[in-house]
C-alpha cells in the first residue's frame, strides 16, 4: 500500500518556465511534509519542507503548497533550470505515536529541464 | 561539516560471505539511520537508531545486523545475504528524532552473487 504517491513518474520543462511537481499522500496522520532532490549516484539532498499547520512555504526558487484537504502537496520550481534536473521525491511522516523521523517517500519524479 | 559519509561506495559479495557497511557523521546529530533503495523504487526505512539506541526495526531479516558503536557512527553488518539484497544502502542522520530533515550519504550500492 502506497501511502505517499508521484503519479507523475517523469516531467519536462523548459528553461525559464515553471516545474510543477505533484504529490498525493493518504495517510490523514502525516503531519510534515518534505522534498528531496536526488542526482544520479548520489544520496537524496533535502530541498524544502512544510508543516500541515502552513499551506505554503517558499525558499527562493522552491514553493512548497499543502492542500490538507485533497491531501496533496505540490512543488513549483521558478524558473526552472538546467540544474534542477533530477529525480525529486516527495516525503511525509508523523502519525506514529511519539517523537519519530519515520519517512515515507513517494516514488520520484524525473525532471528535465532543456536548455 | 554537513555530509554523512558512506563506505565503501561499492561492494560485491557472496551469499555466504560477512561484510559491513559503515556510515560517519560529525554534526553532531543524535539519529541516525538506513534504508534501502531498489531501482526505480524509493527509499524504505530499515532503522532508526536514537541516542545510540535502536529505536526503529522495520521487519527486518536478521541477516541485516545493525549496530551504533557511538553518536557518530552506524554500521550495517550483512551475513548470508540473498540476490534480492542487491540494492543502495543509504544512510542518513537528522538532529533528533521528529526534526523532519534527514541528511543523507551518497548510499553504498551492493550487490549479492
Amino acid at each position: 500500500d502506497q501511502q505517499v504517491k508521484q503519479n507523475s513518474p517523469s516531467l519536462s520543462v523548459q528553461e525559464g518556465r515553471i516545474s510543477i511537481l505533484n504529490c498525493d499522500y493518504t495517510n490523514s496522520m502525516f503531519d510534515y511534509f518534505l522534498w528531496y532532490k536526488k542526482y544520479p549516484a548520489e544520496g537524496p539532498t533535502f530541498l524544502i519542507s512544510i508543516s500541515s499547520i502552513k499551506d505554503k512555504n517558499e525558499d527562493g526558487r522552491f514553493t512548497v503548497f499543502l492542500n490538507k484537504s485533497a491531501k496533496h502537496l505540490s512543488l513549483h520550481i521558478v524558473p526552472s533550470q538546467p540544474g534542477d534536473s533530477a529525480v525529486y521525491f516527495c516525503a511525509a511522516s508523523g502519525g506514529y505515536g511519539g517523537a519519530t523521523n519515520k519517512l515515507i517517500f513517494g516514488t520520484g519524479t524525473l525532471l528535465a529541464v532543456q536548455p | 561539516d554537513t555530509e554523512v559519509t558512506q563506505t565503501p561506495k561499492h561492494l560485491v559479495m557472496g551469499m555466504t560471505n560477512k561484510k559491513s557497511l559503515k556510515c560517519e557523521q560529525h554534526m553532531g546529530h543524535r539519529a541516525m539511520y538506513w534504508y534501502k533503495q531498489k531501482a526505480k523504487k524509493p527509499p524504505e526505512l530499515m532503522f532508526v537508531y536514537s541516542y545510540e539506541k535502536l529505536s526503529i526495526n522495520e521487519s527486518v531479516p536478521s541477516r541485516f545486523s545493525p549496530e551504533c558503536p557511538n553518536s557518530s557512527l552506524l554500521n550495517l553488518h550483512l551475513h548470508a545475504l540473498q540476490p534480492e539484497d542487491s540494492a543502495l544502502y543509504l544512510c542518513a542522520s537528522s538532529y533528533g528524532l521528529g526534526t523532519g530533515e534527514l541528511f543523507f550519504g551518497e548510499g553504498s550500492r551492493l550487490t549479492v552473487l
